[in-house]
């Protein structure tokens, strides 16, 4: 069974940091693209990054170019948001997914809240 | 960016009545070399991620009831559900994967009256 479990989420001043965890099991990680995506309270989806099955291609919302990077380690089976410079606007609950085209398996994601 | 419109944002439909979503990109997310659309649809309830419905326009995903079914092509899109179900309440996206950043509807409501 496919299992994607987010860590790392929490309270944090704007400016501040936070590295968000994708734990994957289930499916072979390193053969999948994968990304994050987000949902701010009460609103819709976002798309956010997301990063080739060898970590070589990487692309980033314009939103967050600059203050997030994603990345991945295939022989933990782990996929990383590593989320700098924090704004109030980066309030969410950040899923990530597998899958380049369609996401076919999503995580129950963790919230990230970002407030003074 | 591709620009994603749904309409409309919420529908109320009877047990049994036939819902329609549609879904309008600001460009074609039809790739000619392959003749695929680059379209999906996701039902999202509520404290749930959201789940797979369609993808390539019209692929049912594996284990999807036959009554939710797509269609369209170029830039409109659409999502019936057939004969709604009380568990069809949620939430219901589209998501263009043409290109990238990837983009989505700004979701439309179901309920039931």
């Amino acid at each position: 069974e496919v299992q994607l479990v987010e860590s790392g989420g929490g309270l944090v001043q704007p400016g501040g940091s936070l590295r968000l965890s994708c734990a994957a099991s289930g499916f072979t990680f390193s053969s999948y693209w994968m990304s994050w995506v987000r949902q701010a309270p009460g609103k819709g989806l976002e798309w956010v990054a997301n990063i080739k099955e060898d970590g070589n291609e990487i692309y980033y919302v314009d939103s967050v170019k600059g203050r997030f990077t994603i990345s991945r380690d295939n022989a933990k089976n782990s996929l990383y948001l590593q989320m700098n410079s924090l704004r109030a606007e980066d309030t969410a609950v950040y899923y990530c997914a597998t899958g380049w085209a369609a996401f076919l398996n999503w995580g129950q994601g963790t919230l990230v809240t970002v407030s003074s | 960016d591709i620009v994603m419109t749904q309409s409309p944002d919420s529908l109320a439909v009877s047990l049994g009545e036939r819902a329609t979503i549609n879904c309008k990109s600001s460009q074609s997310v039809l790739y000619s070399s392959n003749n695929k659309n680059y379209l999906a649809w996701y039902q999202q309830k509520p404290g749930q991620p959201p789940k797979l419905l369609i993808h390539w326009a019209s692929t049912r995903e594996s284990g999807v009831p036959d009554r939710f079914s797509g269609s369209g092509s170029g830039t409109d899109f659409t999502l019936t559900i057939t004969s709604p179900q009380a568990e069809d309440v949620a939430v219901y996206y589209c998501h263009q994967y043409y290109n990238t950043p990837r983009t989505f509807g700004q979701g439309t409501k179901v309920e039931i009256k």
